[in-house]
């Protein structure tokens, strides 16, 4: 089955550590993106990535780093330098990074203890 | 940044009854498209519509781009439909067209 893949689910680190979210997608899409959802609150972006070996700061990237050396692959590390790092965190992707529809995985919740 | 507006924020209603979701944005934008968030979390498309009308069973959804808007509709509501609706639009910032969510509309319906 085509889609995006998140992991893990569920994560509980400890303040001070860094966590790598994973987000792969066997979609063949070019564009990909990261964004981050608190309760009750809309979603925010956090990186996004146009094509391989290239990406983007979106609005809240502070304390967060990403790498696209794969097409499939743009996973998210949330470093300790991110103040309030607890969150839902939402992977997306698309065919063409200008249009087309967005596509998301099912998420990865993160608790910072 | 473009200002991406939803109302009502919360609404509450009565299995089998209608209701009307709104999208407002600041700026024109490139894309729109609603999405439904499940209980578990995850986003699920609803309609992709840049412009014009579309439906999609008791869904249906009209974006009037030129007034900055777009609207969705749900007929004869289920529970199933309980969720949070999000419209994401997409101004051009910096060389780009980024998705740009608003702050959702959280539905209840109750059997």
């Amino acid at each position: 089955d085509g889609g995006i893949t998140q992991s893990p689910k569920y994560l509980f680190r400890k303040e001070g550590q860094n966590v790598t979210l994973s987000c792969e997608q066997n979609l063949n899409h070019d564009a990909m993106y990261w964004y981050r959802q608190d309760p009750g609150q809309g979603l925010r972006l956090i990186y996004y990535s146009q094509i391989v070996n290239d990406f983007q700061k979106g609005d809240i990237a502070e304390g967060y780093s990403v790498s696209r050396e794969k097409k499939e692959s743009f996973p998210l590390t949330v470093t300790s330098a991110q103040k309030n790092p607890t969150a839902f965190y939402l992977c997306a992707s698309r065919d063409r990074g200008q249009v087309g529809e967005l596509f998301f995985g099912e998420g990865s919740r993160l608790t910072v203890l | 940044g473009i200002q991406v507006e939803q109302s009502p924020p919360d609404l509450i209603l009565q299995e089998g009854a209608n209701s009307t979701l709104r999208c407002n944005f600041s700026d024109s934008v490139n894309n729109l498209q609603w999405f439904h968030q499940n209980p578990w979390g995850q986003l699920i498309n609803l309609f992709y519509i840049p412009s014009g009308t579309k439906q999609n069973g008791r869904l249906s959804a009209t974006t009037v781009a030129t007034e900055r808007y777009s609207l969705l509709y749900i007929s004869s509501s289920q529970t199933t439909d309980s969720g949070v609706y999000f419209c994401a639009v997409e101004p051009w910032a910096g060389g780009s067209y980024i998705p740009t969510f608003g702050r959702g509309t959280s539905l209840i319906v109750h059997p």
